[in-house]
């Protein structure tokens, strides 16, 4: 079935410092791709998508690339800032109508300054 | 504007007990969807709603469960004789359309407790 793999946290680095969470999919057919972020207190929000293969999704300096190859969707961000401290979620959906989205287990990020 | 208001954000009830959770979505969102989210786990669809009726129901995990959203509006999770296993947090969701270039707008979740 489609299932969502993705890195284990917590993950704690220092202001400024390089991010990568990973995340592996499996699925049927060609999935569209998020991420979602949870910041302390609030609802999830979508952070950024990629709905085909080498698209690349970006949003507030994140970036990930749907690499139909390795089925992965790595979330990066060059330089990481204390404001970017949350819990990020990978997530897929099956075709091109809105449903079942299909979530990762989600990695705590903490940044120190 | 308003976000998606989840009612109550805690709750607190013991075994057996019934239990209505409620989510208010985003006015004017067709789509409304209800997932689950365990400690430690991420979210884990229940059901979506197109309008007032629902369009996929298959992740309900039982007939202990049950949503309504009768006027396409406002929803209402139900859960009949609660179980311990039932603890977790209840999420609510609406998006504009059911287009997957729509995004998801998530509530505050409901921390359903059984003791």
């Amino acid at each position: 079935g489609d299932s969502v793999t993705q890195m284990e946290g917590p993950v704690t680095l220092s202001e400024e410092a390089f991010l990568t969470i990973n995340c592996t999919y499996t699925a049927t057919g060609y999935p569209s791709l998020f991420w979602y972020v949870q910041y302390p207190g609030e609802g999830l929000q979508l952070l950024l998508k990629a709905t085909k293969a080498d698209d690349k999704g970006s949003n507030k300096g994140f970036e990930a690339t749907y690499r139909k190859e390795t089925t992965s969707f790595h979330l990066e961000k060059g330089s990481v800032q204390v404001s970017d401290s949350a819990v990020y979620f990978c997530a897929l959906l099956r075709g091109s109508t809105l449903g079942r989205l299909y979530f990762g287990r989600g990695t705590q990020l903490t940044v120190w300054p | 504007g308003a976000g998606v208001s989840q009612t109550p954000s805690n709750k607190v009830t013991e075994k057996g007990k019934y239990v209505e959770l409620r989510c208010d979505p985003i006015s004017g969102h067709t789509a409304l969807y209800w997932y689950r989210q365990s400690l430690g786990q991420g979210p884990e669809f229940l059901i979506y709603f197109q309008g007032t009726g629902a369009a996929d129901d298959s992740g309900l995990p039982n007939d202990r469960f049950f949503a309504v959203r009768p006027e396409g509006s406002v929803s209402t999770l139900k859960i009949q004789r609660t179980e311990r296993g039932d603890s977790a947090v209840y999420l609510c969701a609406s998006s504009l359309t059911t287009r997957g270039s729509s995004p998801l707008h998530f509530g505050n979740g409901t921390r359903l407790t059984v003791t």
